[in-house]
């Protein structure tokens, strides 16, 4: 069966500082991959998403950024942390196509930048 | 464009009671919509949705939502709260065309709380 992990489930920075925030998938292969995040106050929000090893496309411009250095593994990164970094992040995978395209969420990283 | 409201961030019922969470959507495109829960320390899961034919569907857990199209709602029920229904439940929308189902537009949430 396919199971995605996300890690950590918490994190506290200190502005300015770096990020990475790593997701697996395993029972599955050619995922397409996507990070979203919940601020405080408001909806999830789609980052980014990849539909291949290499590929990411981009949804909100901002501070992150996101790679994919392999087939089932999405990575989140910041070179320096904002205060509006903070909030909840989910990665995600989804497989089919069309009406019978399933998506599955990680546990979710909440990170606290101070 | 599409949006989705979710009134109500909190919402507390007695267990037993009916549970309504309400989701009202804006699409110019027919929509796909969807209701996840988030039980806690957990990853979101899908509850239900909907894409074509009937409009009221069946979920997990008891869960049933009703598409109404002229009221752009698409609002989540359960007849009877069991205390292990206390979640976050998320409304989301995406076109019925175009992308794939990982772009959604997610709802602020709702959190279900159950009272003994």
């Amino acid at each position: 069966s396919q199971t995605i992990h996300q890690w950590p489930a918490t994190l506290v920075q200190p502005v300015g500082s770096p990020l990475s925030l790593e997701c697996t998938v395993e029972g599955t292969s050619n995922p397409n991959l996507y990070w979203y995040r919940q601020a405080a106050g408001r909806g999830l929000q789609l980052l980014f998403y990849s539909v291949g090893i290499g590929q990411i496309s981009s949804e909100v411009p901002q501070n992150l950024s996101a790679s994919r250095p392999q087939d089932r593994q999405f990575i989140l990164s910041s070179k320096k942390l904002l205060l509006s970094d903070s909030g909840f992040y989910l990665c995600a995978w989804s497989v089919g196509t069309g009406l019978n395209e399933k998506l599955f969420f990680g546990s979710g990283t909440q990170l606290s930048v101070l | 464009a599409q949006s989705v409201t979710q009134l109500g961030s909190h919402v507390s019922v007695s267990e037993g009671a009916l549970v309504l969470l309400r989701c009202n959507y804006s699409s110019s495109v027919p929509p796909y919509l969807f209701w996840y829960v988030q039980y806690p320390n957990q990853g979101l899961q899908l509850l239900l949705k909907y894409t074509t034919g009937a409009t009221l569907v069946k979920g997990i857990n008891g869960f049933e939502a009703e598409f109404k199209k002229s009221e752009t709602s698409f609002h989540l029920t359960k007849p009877s709260a069991h205390m292990s229904d206390a979640a976050e439940y998320f409304c989301a929308v995406r076109p019925s065309y175009g992308g794939s189902q990982g772009n959604l537009i997610f709802g602020k949430g709702t959190k279900l709380s159950v009272k003994p």
